[in-house]
């Protein structure tokens, strides 16, 4: 079964560009989450949707971050403008319904804004 | 609020050694508890899972084991390799939320030495 699928891998860009990161989550699944890594702040919960809903997007960090869910097989996040402290890897998870299901995390978008 | 504790790393063995990597997690109910794994460059996956006391989690001669009395689940492996080395989150569900959601440690960094 394919899992969690994010593009790209890697994106480079300088500061004040759009920048679009894109999540398949695992089919069936109806909750998606995005994350944030970073060495100094560690995991961080973005957002998260069920259902296509945004349900908490409490760690959203500024309004320049946005996040989408068209269809339950597509998520896009978008950060507008960007800016070098943007840099890091972001994640997209999945998982199936209810409390205490484990999440399904996609490789992750590594961001350098320059 | 629900929360996880994890050793702090970097934690540096010999192969074939034993390891330890100590959890101990706040919560108001009974959440389920999970151990994750980050290989460089790719995304969190699940190792282990308890979901109720004195559960025990195995995957790939790792072991852990859902204390309630003493609030830890604390990962451990006989005999490591050092395609071992790697990140280590300890995580339980977030019995606060309606969501899959997963309260996450800051990891633990483990390097196994040939």
């Amino acid at each position: 079964d394919a899992g969690v699928i994010q593009s790209p891998r890697h994106e480079v860009t300088e500061m004040g560009q759009e920048v679009t990161l894109r999540c398949k989550p695992i089919s069936g699944h109806d909750y998606l989450f995005w994350y944030r890594q970073t060495m100094m702040r560690g995991l961080e919960l973005l957002i998260y949707f069920n259902n296509n809903v945004p349900i908490d997007d409490s760690g959203m960090p500024e309004d320049r971050f946005s996040a989408k869910m068209p269809n339950a097989s597509f998520s896009t996040l978008k950060i507008q403008p960007s800016e070098p402290r943007d840099s890091a890897v972001y994640f997209c998870a999945s998982s199936a319904g209810t409390v205490n299901q484990p999440q399904h995390f996609g490789d992750g978008t590594r961001l350098s804004i320059l | 609020g629900d929360s996880v504790t994890q050793m702090e790393g970097p934690v540096t063995l010999s192969e074939e050694a034993f390891l330890t990597i100590n959890c101990t997690y706040t919560a108001t109910g009974y959440p389920s508890l999970f151990w994750y794994v980050q290989y460089p460059g790719e995304g969190l996956q699940l190792l282990l899972k308890a979901t109720k006391a004195d559960d025990k989690g195995s995957n790939k001669g790792f072991e852990a084991t859902y204390r309630k009395e003493t609030t830890s689940f604390h990962l451990e492996k006989g005999s490591v390799q050092v395609s071992d080395s790697a990140v280590y989150f300890c995580a339980l569900s977030d019995l606060n939320s309606s969501a899959s959601k997963i309260i996450f440690g800051s990891g633990t960094r483990l390097s196994i030495r040939p």
